[in-house]
């Protein structure tokens, strides 16, 4: 049973420019939330997908956009890159569609350096 | 809101003595708890995590936790480290099954040999 895939690992990128990375779910999970990690900090909520519809969003700009795909795979694009953006960008996954606590399960990030 | 803190942001300790991370956090609605993991550039891997019950949580990896409502924290233990154990650690709550997680600042264990 495959965990949370994401792609690419790394990523370098010029300010200015567009990135999209991509997210794969658990098997089973409906769900998937993005955060950004900034090198020494803890994890930031980005946005939540739920039945390819944004349903919670954390305190970024616009210029952070997502989308999820009836499959359940997800993307985050960030649009008119800042070097502040460069993080690693985690996925995690969970069942919200069931009965009880589902736990989120966290992909191994995408790594994002913007130059 | 929640938040989280973690007052030690670097804690060295030597092999095979115990440690303690402490977790504090504010909140106005019950929520739960969970300690996350993460090794040199990898993601997070759960711990344990607080969802009711016994307040003494066993994780993996010989790590537990305990859950004191009074005192709102919920500090990280092991008896005995390892080199391995040797990663940065993260406190986190979640006020429902499908919320946000929110992330502590995150505390880094440098087990000494």
């Amino acid at each position: 049973d495959a965990g949370v895939t994401q792609s690419p690992t790394h990523l370098i990128k010029t300010r200015g420019q567009q990135v999209t990375l991509r997210c794969s779910p658990k098997s089973g999970h409906d769900t998937v939330s993005w955060y950004q990690q900034a090198l020494g900090q803890g994890p930031q909520f980005i946005f939540q997908y739920y039945e390819e519809e944004e349903r919670q969003r954390g305190n970024f700009p616009d210029r952070f956009s997502g989308h999820q795909f009836p499959n359940y795979s997800s993307e985050l694009n960030v649009n008119a890159l800042l070097l502040g953006d460069s993080a690693l960008y985690l996925c995690a996954s969970s069942l919200v569609g069931g009965v009880g606590f589902y736990e989120q399960y966290f992909g191994p990030g995408t790594r994002l350096t913007v130059t | 809101a929640q938040s989280v803190t973690q007052l030690d942001s670097q804690v060295p300790v030597f092999e095979e003595a115990p440690v303690e991370l402490r977790c504090n956090y504010s909140s106005s609605v019950s929520v739960y708890l969970f300690w996350y993991v993460q090794y040199p550039n990898q993601g997070l891997q759960l711990l344990l995590k607080y969802l009711s019950g016994s307040t003494l949580v066993k994780g993996i990896n010989g790590f537990e936790a305990e859950f004191n409502k009074s005192q709102t924290s919920f500090h990280l233990r092991k008896p005995s480290v390892h080199i391995s154990d040797t990663a940065e650690y993260f406190c986190a709550v979640r006020k429902t099954s499908y919320d946000k997680v929110i992330f502590g600042p995150g505390t880094s264990l440098s087990v000494i040999p």
